[in-house]
């Protein structure tokens, strides 16, 4: 398994500004990847953060709103861009190590827009 | 996409068994299904997964039916910390992306 470190764990935002979340992973990390889970809702895709390169966007999701960085293998940043109070949710980073097959999930980050 | 359908909730007696179906009839050859759970406030955990074989671990159970179009996650002994939501997700092994759909909402009662 991993430890999947997110930060912050959670926040109050004011609308318009931006929020820079942290995913750091303790091991051998294949892919990584940023879901939204809206209150009440199941996981939603965002993207999947490739290293060194621009994120490859699922349908619905914008680099302009949701700038992704991943700049080695084990760490990755999403930023909530111009914030509105829609955008509150829990947001989670997930991997996938090498050898396994399975995706494991941080703790998230409970952000609320006000 | 999700490509499967859960019942939206479920009931089960504590210590009794939970029997959670799935059905994923466009499921290709090369998928396998996957279960995750999600505790209230917490990430998802994995739980299991199978291509066609049952598959038994520490936590649970997952019979797959024969034409692969449903499956059924078994929790033997339900406690009430089993209390979550339980996701089915069919994936390609090498596909490393996971599409989650609604999910079931367990609910273990004394």
């Amino acid at each position: 398994s991993a430890v999947i470190s997110q930060k912050p764990s959670r926040d109050i935002c004011q609308r318009g500004t931006s929020l820079t979340i942290q995913c750091q992973v303790d091991s051998q990390v294949t892919m990584m990847f940023w879901y939204r889970q809206q209150p009440g809702q199941s996981l939603t895709l965002i993207a999947t953060a490739n290293q060194g390169s621009e994120a490859t966007y699922e349908s619905g999701f914008v680099i302009d709103k949701f700038p992704i960085s991943r700049p080695n293998l084990t760490f990755s940043t999403l930023t909530v861009s111009n914030m509105s109070p829609e955008d509150s949710s829990i947001y989670l980073c997930s991997v996938t190590l090498r050898g396994n097959t399975e995706a494991f999930f941080g703790q998230g980050t409970r952000l609320t827009v006000v | 996409d999700a490509k499967t359908t859960q019942p939206t909730s479920m009931d089960c007696a504590e210590g009794r068994a939970a029997n959670l179906p799935c059905n994923h009839s466009t499921i290709s050859g090369n998928e396998y299904v996957y279960w995750y759970r999600q505790i209230h406030s917490q990430g998802p955990q994995y739980i299991i997964h199978g291509l066609k074989n049952n598959e038994t671990n520490e936590m649970a159970s997952l019979i797959i039916t024969e034409d692969r179009k449903s499956s059924t996650l078994i929790l033997p002994h339900a406690t009430l910390r089993d209390t979550a939501v339980y996701y089915c997700i069919v994936r390609v092994a090498n596909f490393n992306k996971f599409y989650f759909g609604s999910g079931t909402k367990l609910n273990v009662k004394p």
